[in-house]
């Protein structure tokens, strides 16, 4: 199936900085979800992106959505171990529930 | 609030076994999203339902997969016969209507064919 194209694929990185990644893709999107997969559990929805240029933050955490709808980062502050885990973009077109999702960012953070 | 329940966790079986992985959506929610997880392909969606009918099951790899979903609140997604290539966690998300409500998984059956 398409995949977005997520990048870094991973990051190391010590406790304390802050992490960026991003998604981008091809194709329109009209809705961008940030999803964070700890080991052996399900995603889980961290942050939801409904408009163009629209910036959200929850916590530490902080994403946008591009304006060309094509493209959307997400940040994270102040990094902690807890923040270990893997990193999931996804994109929805439309009135189609169907979600596209990037390959993921692994993030690792050294106390 | 109880989430999306999966069962089983795991599951370890023999190439040409039946396999049926079970799930519960959160109650109220209207769509129910079947994915496949594999370090290769990433996450890919098998099947979505709409108030218990099927409305894309595009992603379905092959005939051996078939997918039910009798009630508002359990579906299944059954491999038969199974294959080792068949071998990746199994996620079941659902979500309710409206325009862009985020999908919820579940933790998910990590599936093994030998």
């Amino acid at each position: 199936g398409q995949q977005l194209n997520q990048s870094p694929q991973s990051m190391f990185i010590q406790e304390g900085e802050d992490v960026s990644m991003n998604c981008t893709s091809s194709s329109i999107f009209n809705t961008w979800l940030w999803y964070k997969q700890d080991p052996g559990e399900g995603p889980v929805l961290l942050i939801a992106l409904y408009k163009a240029g629209e910036l959200t933050s929850n916590g530490r955490l902080t994403a946008q959505f591009g304006i060309t709808r094509k493209d959307s980062f997400l940040n994270i502050s102040a990094s902690i171990p807890s923040d270990v885990g893997i990193y999931f973009c996804a994109g929805q077109r439309g009135s189609n529930y169907k979600l596209t999702f990037g390959k993921g960012t692994l993030l690792t953070v050294n106390p | 609030d109880a989430g999306v329940i999966q069962s089983p966790r795991h599951e370890v079986t023999e190439m040409g076994q039946e396999v049926t992985l079970r799930c519960k959506p959160i109650s109220g929610h209207d769509y129910l999203f079947w994915y496949r997880q594999t370090m290769m392909r990433g996450l890919e969606l098998l099947i979505y339902f709409n108030n218990n009918v099927p409305i894309d099951d595009s992603g379905m790899p092959e005939d051996r997969f078939s997918a039910k979903m009798p009630n508002a609140s359990f579906s299944t997604l059954k491999i038969q016969p199974s294959e080792p290539r068949d071998s990746a966690v199994y996620f079941c998300a659902s979500s309710s209507s409206g325009g862009g409500q985020p999908q919820h998984f579940g933790d998910g059956t990590r599936l093994s064919i030998l």
